[in-house]
């Protein structure tokens, strides 16, 4: 089935810092999700992408949808305590009314 | 709106116990899913619902059961509890013609 890679698994970052992170995949995707989870809490859908080469920002959070369609990017800008998490990528595993594939994850620290 | 509530918040069973983890939502979404999440393995889908009356199995269904009888309800069923199925458990719901799913905020269970 469709899987999601998620890069890096985990990253310990400077209070002020910029973050990047990618999710690739061997198959295209339509959609690309990203979502954010807080310790002890369910994961919180933090920007959606639709269409190829969009580029869509949240805040100090920005999001793209790779031109190849098998790829997205999540940049965090100055970094603070609370963007501690995991951050997921996800997508409809076809087009239509069908489940989410979620990639495993990437846990973000910030150090003070 | 409480958005998508989940009950219990913590639970232990002992193996071969069965027992129901309870998933409600009250924004009148069409599509509800269950997934597991366990340490380094992301998100991993159990079984879903496109609407009352329908479900679906997902990645990882063996050990579960579903039905919904009713838009709002989505109850998840451990038949003979495992240890292999201590885990996080998380509802989400969202409509039918978007990907952008709500989560609840999760059962912790644990069988011993």
């Amino acid at each position: 089935g469709q899987q999601l890679n998620q890069s890096p698994q985990s990253m310990f970052i400077q209070e002020g810092e910029d973050v990047s992170m990618n999710c690739t995949s061997s198959s295209i995707f339509n959609t690309w999700l990203w979502y954010k989870q807080d310790p002890g809490e369910g994961p919180v859908l933090l920007i959606a992408l639709y269409k190829a080469g969009e580029l869509t920002s949240n805040g100090r959070l920005t999001a793209q949808f790779g031109i190849t369609r098998k790829d997205s990017f999540l940049n965090i800008s100055a970094s603070i305590p609370s963007d501690v998490g995991i951050y997921f990528c996800a997508g409809p595993t076809t087009s239509g009314n069908t489940p989410l594939v979620f990639g495993k994850g990437t846990r973000l620290s910030v150090i003070a | 709106n409480a958005g998508v509530t989940q009950t219990p918040k913590f639970q232990v069973l002992k193996t071969g116990q069965s027992m129901t983890l309870q998933c409600a939502q009250d924004m009148n979404h069409e599509y509800m899913s269950w997934y597991r999440q366990d340490p380094g393995m992301g998100l991993r889908l159990i079984h879903y619902s496109v609407g009352a009356g329908i479900t679906d199995q997902g990645e990882v269904p063996n050990g579960y059961n579903v039905s919904r009888s009713t838009t709002e309800d989505f109850p998840l069923r451990l038949l003979s509890a495992a240890p292999s199925q201590t885990s996080v458990y998380f509802c989400a719901s969202s409509y039918s013609h978007s990907y952008e799913q709500y989560f609840g905020p999760g059962t912790r269970l644990t069988v011993t």
